[in-house]
């Protein structure tokens, strides 16, 4: 069965450094994976998607995941930190060929200025 | 083009109730999931419907919870006899297709307490 792991359920940056939030994943077939969003009282928002296409995926607001099979990671990082960037970031796998998302418990960015 | 419609936003429920989520996909789309979250947790799978049909609802509590999708309408989550346990925020999505890769558009949740 597929799971995710979000080593870090607090990470704090300064504006204007590397943001680096880190997912592992366990899954017996190829996975599809995602990094979501969520901000205060809101729903969830897709960043950014792997879908066995280009292993480095962009995605919106200059983010950017890496797909690595050796190290079963897909870790999201950002060059620069934007104070509109703390938020809480969940990585999500999908179980087998459904679109039944298996979800982390997530990692708090907080951009101090 | 309206997104995903979750309402209430809020929904306070005392013990014993019933709380009645309501959720309208995007337009377009028939595929619909239920999510919970609770407190500092991620987001745990509930239900997946279809119109007129539950796909799976393997992440469903056995007893007080179900779910429906008519022909017409939204979607409805219902939960009877609500506990304080039954606190969380609650999140649907919809997708256009199936298959694994399309990811879900997600509403803004209804964060349903139990006093």
């Amino acid at each position: 069965a597929q799971s995710v792991t979000q080593l870090g359920s607090h990470v704090s940056v300064s504006e204007g450094a590397l943001v680096l939030l880190r997912c592992n994943y366990s899954s017996s077939v190829p996975p599809y994976l995602f990094w979501y969003v969520q901000y205060p009282n809101q729903g969830l928002q897709l960043l950014l998607k792997y879908t066995s296409a280009a292993t480095l995926v962009k995605g919106i607001n200059g983010f950017e995941a890496e797909f690595k099979k050796s190290e079963t990671s897909f870790h999201l990082t950002k060059p620069s930190a934007h104070m509109s960037d703390a938020a809480e970031y969940f990585c999500a796998v999908s179980e087998g060929n459904t679109d039944k998302l298996i979800f982390g418990t997530g990692t708090r960015l907080q951009v101090f200025p | 083009n309206a997104g995903v419609m979750q309402n209430p936003r809020h929904l306070v429920r005392r013990r014993g109730q019933e709380a009645r989520l309501r959720c309208s996909p995007m337009k377009g789309h028939s595929h619909v999931y239920w999510y919970r979250q609770l407190p500092e947790e991620g987001l745990k799978f509930m239900v997946y419907l279809q119109k007129e049909n539950i796909i799976d609802e393997s992440g469903m509590p056995k007893e007080r919870f179900s779910a429906e999708f008519p022909k017409e309408g939204p979607s409805i989550l219902r939960i009877q006899q609500v506990v304080r346990g039954d606190s969380a925020a609650y999140f649907c999505a919809s997708t256009r297709e199936t298959g694994g890769s399309y990811g879900y558009t997600f509403g803004s949740g209804t964060r349903l307490t139990v006093v």
